[in-house]
């Protein structure tokens, strides 16, 4: 089973909207990514948030992490049609050095 | 060159055949892992190597796969006696420096597996 999930599954919205997007694990982290993968590709990096850090930004996205509720979210501000994609959190362990554990991820669709 | 590269991008292999998927990653890199991505979920990770030393296995689903990196850089993931389950999208990502700390992980655009 995946160490991350993110919710909602599905997210639809126009352009110019908010999109927020939730990622809950089980076990203590390293730390947290965020990847786009747009249909048919691979994976682009967004954010890296480290465990002992609350909030991150990078142009229009913003990540928070809360240890306290093993809880990530990802916001992305004014949406536009090119950030249709699924997004995926991915965790990294304490225990293991190697490999991130990614959710099953959400499905942004922004309609223009 | 400039991303890490796979190939090839789509692979039919009939059930029971031999597959080999191959990745170069970003020149330099230490670090390289292979995730398997089934439709409509997330990666799931294979293994990872630390230059040509394959640190952990952990994810690899039978003997039947198998990873090397005889030489620290490309990397090759072997398939054998290929089953429909293992039908899906192998991807390949490489990162600059070893885990401990958590760095970013580059990935490549991945070989889909048909096995029919």
């Amino acid at each position: 089973s995946q160490q991350g999930e993110e919710d909602p599954q599905a997210l639809s919205i126009q352009e110019g909207e908010n999109a927020t997007m939730n990622c809950s694990y089980k076990t203590s982290i390293n730390n947290l990514q965020w990847y786009r993968q747009n249909s048919g590709r691979g994976l682009v990096h967004l954010i890296l948030i480290r465990s002992n850090e609350r909030e991150k930004h990078s142009g229009r996205l913003r990540v928070t992490l809360d240890t306290s509720k093993k809880s990530s979210s990802l916001l992305i501000t004014a949406s536009r049609a090119a950030d249709t994609a699924s997004y995926f959190c991915a965790t990294d362990y304490n225990t293991n050095a190697g490999k991130s554990t990614f959710g099953d991820g959400t499905t942004l669709t922004v309609k223009p | 060159g400039a991303g890490v590269s796979q190939s090839p991008r789509y692979k039919v292999a009939k059930r029971g055949q031999d597959v080999a998927l191959r990745c170069d990653p970003i020149s330099g890199h230490v670090s390289l892992f292979w995730y398997q991505q089934a439709l409509g979920q997330g990666p799931e990770f294979l293994t990872y190597f630390q230059n040509e030393a394959q640190l952990d296995k952990s994810g690899l689903p039978s003997d039947r796969f198998f990873a090397e990196r005889p030489e620290g850089s490309v990397s090759t993931l072997k398939i054998q006696r290929t089953q429909q389950e293992d039908s899906a999208v192998y991807l390949c990502a490489s990162s600059s420096k070893g885990r401990t700390r958590g760095t970013e992980a580059f990935f490549g655009q991945g070989t889909r597996l048909t096995v029919v």
